[in-house]
């Protein structure tokens, strides 16, 4: 059964850091991960998708690295700026299915000081 | 990437109504979408798989007959929750993908308290 941790559960720093946050996933038979943003009282946005065949993704400031046989996926923050505040979500798919249907970590509350 | 959206975004109720919550894909058409449940300081639970043409499936703890779904076409799928209770308010959220593809894209929730 696929469960998903993310450390820290909150985060805070001064603008301009480099961070990374941290997510560990127990069902490495995956063909992808997801990592999300999440304003308060928002929907979801969609940052990077890592395929199973890849190792990395990068968009902008952001960079998301895979590694299936540990278990474990990382999100790094560039030069992080305020409006970076948000929670990340990490996010698998259940056990066994190819894609949509994901398990979510609890997310890291991520807090940048100006 | 694709666009799911999602109405209404907020809809307050009384206890023992019920609600209907609409999920639409705009540019590409779904034959299953999924429902999520996120409660306060709580992460996204997934309740249910809609699927487009037949019934939808749920998931273990979640009761269908509270939580009717319908995906009546290859863009729309609704959540309606019957005879609602306080504990039934939460943050409800769908999600949807392109056929063949594996990234899910999620609508802008709904926020359901029910008084």
């Amino acid at each position: 059964k696929q469960e998903v941790t993310q450390i820290p559960a909150a985060l805070s720093v001064p603008e301009g850091e480099n961070l990374v946050l941290n997510c560990s996933f127990t069902d490495s038979a995956i063909y992808n991960l997801q990592w999300f943003r999440q304003d308060p009282g928002k929907g979801l946005t969609s940052l990077l998708l890592i395929q199973s065949s890849q190792r990395e993704q990068t968009s902008g400031r952001l960079n998301a690295s895979l590694d299936k046989s540990s278990g474990r996926s990382t999100l790094y923050i560039a030069a992080s700026q305020p409006g970076d505040s948000a929670t990340y979500l990490c996010a698998a798919p259940l056990s066994g299915e190819y894609g949509n249907k994901l398990v979510f970590g609890a997310g890291t509350i991520l807090r940048v000081k100006s | 990437g694709a666009v799911v959206s999602q109405h209404p975004s907020r809809v307050i109720c009384k206890s023992g109504t019920s609600v209907k919550i609409e999920c639409r894909s705009l540019d590409f058409q779904a034959t299953t979408m999924f429902w999520y449940r996120q409660f306060p300081k709580q992460s996204l639970m997934l309740m249910a798989t809609s699927n487009e043409g037949s019934k939808a499936t749920y998931e273990q703890g979640v009761e269908k007959d509270k939580f009717l779904i319908n995906h009546a076409s290859l863009t729309l799928s609704t959540l309606t929750v019957t005879s609602a209770h306080p504990e039934d308010s939460s943050f409800y959220i769908c999600s949807a993908g392109e056929t063949g593809d594996t990234e899910a894209f999620f609508g802008q929730g709904t926020r359901l308290t029910v008084v």
